[in-house]
């Protein structure tokens, strides 16, 4: 069965250095979403992205957090200047289209800012 | 999209049904409920959706009221391993986004 995969499954890092996590969405798959979860906390939503471009994000989602697809397979999540408080673990997901499809996501990232 | 209201936990005997409500009392027309699971920190896992007609699969039964205010998800022969964190979400057909509540605790027990 097709999944979502996700690099590194657990990074540690120091505050202020930048982080990238990467995702390789399911093939055909045109919607791609990064959630976080703070330890103990709910899922949130950060962004979603469609056609290469943003098509919503939360308020979590700062001028600290940029989403790039490089080629047609990587989604990534850059963390500029990584704070104390970037320290969860993020999911990547991904889904075909809108419209009641399946939203499917990967284990996740676990980042740990020191 | 529409809040749902979901009982933070419940417990479950291994090998009879749990049945999971949710509430959505302001769902509106074009909006589906989705059920997710987590087990531990892993990714959410999905498990049902519908919109108006009960659906079944190979996880579990989805029961939406006529009214569609409500909804139950049933785990016909529940095991130890199905002991996660269930979230019942409604989504609308127009928004590309899952907005997570605080969900149901499910303890399986032997």
């Amino acid at each position: 069965e097709p999944e979502v995969t996700q690099t590194p499954s657990h990074q540690v890092t120091q505050m202020g250095q930048e982080v990238i996590l990467r995702c390789v969405p399911i093939s055909n798959h045109l919607y791609f979403y990064w959630y976080r979860q703070i330890l103990g906390q709910k899922v949130e939503f950060l962004v979603s992205f469609y056609n290469n471009e943003i098509s919503e994000k939360s308020e979590i989602f700062d001028d600290q957090f940029s989403v790039e697809r490089p080629d047609g397979s990587n989604f990534t999540l850059k963390i500029r200047s990584t704070k104390l408080e970037d320290s969860a673990m993020y999911f990547c997901a991904s889904t075909p289209d809108r419209a009641g499809n399946t939203i499917y996501f990967g284990e996740g990232s676990w980042l740990t800012v020191v | 999209d529409a809040k749902t209201t979901q009982p933070p936990s419940m417990d479950c005997a291994e090998g009879r049904a749990a049945n999971l409500p949710c509430n959505h009392s302001t769902i509106s027309g074009n909006e589906y409920v989705y059920w997710y699971r987590q087990i531990h920190s892993q990714g959410p896992q999905y498990i049902i959706h519908g919109l108006k007609n009960n659906e079944t699969n190979e996880m579990a039964s989805l029961i939406i009221t006529e009214d569609r205010k409500s909804s139950t998800l049933i785990l016909p022969h529940a095991t130890l391993r199905d002991t996660a964190v269930y979230y019942c979400i409604v989504r609308s057909y127009n928004t590309d986004k899952l907005i997570f509540g605080t969900g149901t605790r499910l303890q399986v027990f032997p």
